[in-house]
């Protein structure tokens, strides 16, 4: 347990759906970020938040819109996926201060049919 | 990119030391040496980190060399449940730039 919670855990949408993952960290941090992780590949940044601003995009399709409405909470809304989008998306947060170690969610599986 | 490299896989005998290595010759004078793990479709563990003096938790060792251009995670007493893909990361203080790469694959052996 990390403090960090992300739902849902398993997630299986059509290409024309619309849904949301949500992260919400329980540590007092005031950075998040979003990772994705397909097969057999090392994870890659998504967005980065601090303190509730986006401060990084690597480059993440359109298809793909984050929102963090407070420190709390970070979601990541999904629409007209792929099924090559089909990943673990992990989210973690962090501090801005001190040695900034990042704390990760368990992620949520999800399954673009 | 990532900036470390690591071996693909390692191989460690249960209750034996498990040493793993992470070359990072690139490695900038204000960024961390940060150790995660990831054991099979969980979210990435952080284990330890270090800037340039040798470090311990109740998890690992991290001695990181005088050159800081390598490093090495040592679990003491590995166990079974340590088998899991183990990622080297440096990192500048504001956090925001992990750079995960494939990492090491350790199996501990019963």
């Amino acid at each position: 347990e990390t403090g960090v919670t992300q739902t849902p855990r398993h997630l299986v949408m059509g290409m024309t759906n619309k849904k949301s993952l949500k992260c919400e960290q329980h540590l007092g941090h005031n950075a998040m970020y979003w990772y994705k992780q397909s097969a057999k590949k090392p994870l890659e940044l998504m967005f980065v938040y601090s303190l509730e601003e986006r401060v990084e995009n690597n480059s993440v399709p359109s298809r793909f819109s984050p929102e963090c409405p407070n420190s709390s909470h970070l979601f990541l809304h999904l629409h007209t996926l792929q099924p090559e989008d089909s990943a673990l998306y992990l989210c973690a947060s962090s501090q801005l201060s001190g040695t900034d170690t990042q704390y990760f969610g368990p992620g949520t599986r999800l399954t673009v049919l | 990119d990532a900036k470390t490299t690591q071996p693909p896989s390692m191989d460690c005998a249960e209750g034996r030391a498990a040493n793993l290595p992470c070359n990072h010759s690139t490695i900038s004078g204000n960024e961390y040496v940060y150790w995660y793990r990831q054991i099979h479709s969980q979210g990435p563990q952080y284990i330890i980190h270090g800037l340039k003096n040798n470090e311990t938790n109740e998890m690992a060792s991290l001695i990181i060399t005088e050159d800081r251009k390598s490093s090495t995670l040592i679990l003491p007493h590995a166990t079974l449940r340590d088998t899991a893909v183990y990622y080297c990361i440096v990192s500048v203080l504001d956090g925001q730039n992990f750079v995960f790469g494939p990492g090491t694959r350790l199996s501990v052996l019963p």
